[in-house]
């Protein structure tokens, strides 16, 4: 079966710019979405079919994908940026997610 | 604006089954998209259950196909899940989700609801 991987942990300092890797065999084929999932809160979708961000997403995350990798780059982060965050792709009708990656805005 | 809410016992006993509603409000959940089920152990990531579509189709994450049934009511604008069997480690927070199949999306999602397996 289809397996993605992420880091555990990510940090970043207050402003700076984070990025979150996505590791799968040639993910770059497949349409990658990432999540973000605040404490207590059902995930929130902040970037479709790679690089594509719903209109209430702020520009600051962006995505992109290629070969084995995809990632999500967050630019001039923010304290409320601080939350987990998931990858997914479809494979074969099933859904799969990334083991997340937590992270830290110091 | 799409909203899904999840329904159902928020404890459910060993080798019993573990059923769930959603309700759909703001779209007609017959004029398209899948429907999934989703959930996240305490302290855990996210694994996904399986998906439905008016149509009557259906997919499944094979490490749960043989526990699990996912039904679309169109008549009630509704998803319903049932996980047989359940034990501990189905302990978790359910998610239901419309799930958009051109677009590789998951979007939107329910609050959740926290179901514990427990005697």
């Amino acid at each position: 079966s289809y397996e993605l991987s992420q880091p555990l942990s990510v940090s970043v300092a207050l402003g700076q710019t984070a990025m979150i890797t996505c590791g799968g065999n040639n993910v770059g084929s497949k349409n990658v979405q990432w999540y973000q999932q605040k404490p207590g809160q059902a995930p929130v979708l902040v970037i479709y079919r790679d690089s594509y961000r719903p209109s209430e997403i702020p520009e600051r995350f962006s995505g992109s994908n290629s070969g084995n990798t995809a990632t999500l780059t967050i630019s001039t982060a923010q304290a409320g940026d601080e939350a987990d965050y998931y990858c997914q792709v479809w494979d074969s009708s099933t859904v799969i997610f990334g083991g997340g990656t937590k992270l830290t805005v110091l | 604006q799409v909203q899904l809410q999840e329904s159902g016992p928020g404890l459910v006993k060993p080798s019993e089954t573990l059923s769930l509603t959603c309700g759909v409000s703001g779209y007609s959940i017959s004029s398209g998209y899948y429907w999934g089920w989703i959930r996240q152990p305490p302290g855990k990531g996210l694994e996904w259950i399986g998906s439905g579509h008016h149509s009557g189709s259906t997919d499944y994450n094979p490490s749960l196909k043989s526990r699990v049934t996912i039904f679309v009511d169109t008549r009630n604008n509704q998803v319903s899940l049932r996980l047989s069997s359940v034990t501990a480690a189905d302990t978790a927070v359910y998610f239901c989700a419309r799930l958009n199949y051109n677009s590789g999306s998951v979007d939107p999602w329910g609050q959740g609801t926290l179901v514990t397996v427990s005697s």
